[in-house]
């Protein structure tokens, strides 16, 4: 079975401080992995995934196989990253999604 | 993002309704799919199509039916509705082809309250 744990609720940070969003994963094959954003009043948006590799607002995530680990990285927070954050698997057929967690970026 | 769309928004019902949820993409993914989201439980897929033909069971189907009408329509139906399927309901499309392949791309969400 697949699973994506996301360990905070609610991550709280100043502006300027770093940020690390933890995702664990388990999978038994290899693994497709996503970060997803939702923002107050709008939609929920693909904000990176691990095989393109690339840093979009400033974050990054590196697939870690060893440790399964998918954390969401940046240097500095911004006011504007404030949002509900969500880790997915993509399985055989379908996304899985961790429980997200709510990053609040204080001025 | 209006490619896909949702209806109602929000919808009040009470125990024991019967209650369809819409989606349409203008799109032209060949995948969609139902999810719903409670606080502290993430996304949770309730249903997925990849095409027309093909209707699949997510993770938490009792008690939801859905119905694909064409390639652009996923309906959602509760058939008796009841308070615990009080949530936030999403839906969303897949594409295959090239850079979006596996890339969800979500509707606005309908806000069900069973009373």
């Amino acid at each position: 079975a697949q699973r994506v744990t996301q360990p905070e609720k609610l991550l709280s940070v100043f502006k300027g401080a770093p940020v690390e969003l933890k995702c664990n994963y388990s999978y038994s094959g290899s693994p497709e992995l996503f970060w997803y954003v939702q923002y107050s009043r709008q939609r929920l948006q693909l904000l990176l995934r691990h095989i393109s590799r690339e840093s979009i607002k400033g974050f990054t995530a590196d697939l870690n196989k060893g440790e399964t680990s998918f954390h969401l990285k940046k240097p500095f927070a911004q006011e504007e990253d404030s949002a509900m954050y969500y880790c997915a698997l993509m399985g055989r057929r379908a996304l899985t999604f961790g429980s997200g967690t709510r990053l609040q970026v204080q001025p | 993002d209006a490619d896909v769309t949702q209806t109602p928004r929000n919808r009040i019902t009470k125990t024991g309704k019967r209650i369809m949820l819409e989606c349409s993409q203008t799109k032209g993914h060949d995948r969609m799919y139902w999810y719903r989201q409670d606080p502290g439980l993430g996304l949770r897929l309730i249903y997925y199509s990849f095409d027309v033909k093909d209707i699949n069971k997510g993770e938490i189907s009792d008690g939801y039916s859905v119905s694909r009408q064409a390639q652009a329509k996923f309906s959602l139906s509760l058939e008796s509705a009841i308070p615990n399927q009080t949530a936030l309901y999403f839906c969303a499309t897949s594409g295959t082809d090239g850079g979006d392949h596996n890339e969800q791309f979500f509707g606005p969400g309908t806000r069900l309250t069973v009373l």
